[in-house]
């Protein structure tokens, strides 16, 4: 049973550009979750999405940033018009069940603006 | 809100001793409790959860951790640090939020082992 898949591992964009960031979940886990390491600060969580349905998007910023996860194909994180203070990292989780929260991380896509 | 405090940013063990990571959180019920670790450049790996039951919970790599509601902490241990245990370590409470739960991490503690 292979672990979450994130790609790319690593990402660099221009400032302007577009960051898309995808997360595979593990076989039979429907619950997807998007954090984000900033130096210093730790990892906060971002959104919590099931299939299909956004269920809290209380961490993510409301500008620029909009996450899906469709019925087919893995969850993705998109980040418009990237500026310099979202370089960070940006982890995975998935979950087979809504609570408790047994989750499996990925390895993390590391975005860096220039 | 609830917090998670990992109060030593910083700790150097020498191999074969003994480890103790501190973690203390303030949440309004009893929590999901979690430590995971981050070597370099990696992902976060699960050492260990609490959800209910026995206080005394054993993990992966020999590591184990300790949920104490009186003092709201969640310490791990483990009796005899390997240089290869050194990397990051975190700390994170599942927050109950309508049926679901999210978590929150403390800011971590790095882990040095000298030999």
């Amino acid at each position: 049973n292979a672990g979450v898949m994130q790609n790319p591992r690593h990402l660099v964009r221009r400032r302007g550009q577009e960051a898309r960031l995808r997360c595979s979940p593990m076989k039979g886990h429907s619950h997807v979750y998007w954090y984000r390491q900033l130096p210093e600060e730790g990892l906060k969580f971002m959104v919590y999405l099931q299939k299909e349905n956004i269920i809290d998007e209380s961490g993510m910023p409301k500008e620029r940033f909009s996450a899906e996860f469709p019925k087919e194909g893995p969850s993705i994180l998109r980040i418009q018009q990237v500026v310099r203070g979202d370089s960070a990292a940006y982890f995975c989780a998935s979950s087979p069940y809504r609570d408790p929260p047994d989750a499996f991380f990925g390895q993390g896509t590391r975005l860096t603006v220039v | 809100a609830q917090s998670v405090t990992q109060p030593d940013i910083h700790i150097t063990v020498s191999e074969g001793a003994s480890l103790e990571l501190r973690c203390n959180y303030s949440y309004g019920a009893t929590p999901y409790l979690f430590w995971y670790v981050q070597s370099p450049g990696q992902g976060l790996q699960l050492l260990l959860k609490y959800f209910s039951g026995d206080t005394l919970v054993q993990g992966i790599k020999g590591f184990e951790a300790e949920f104490k509601r009186s003092q709201s902490s969640f310490n791990l241990r483990k009796p005899s640090v390997h240089w290869s245990d050194a990397a990051e370590y975190f700390c994170a409470v599942g927050r109950l939020n309508s049926g679901y739960s999210t978590l929150t991490f403390g800011k971590g503690t790095m882990l040095l082992v000298s030999p």
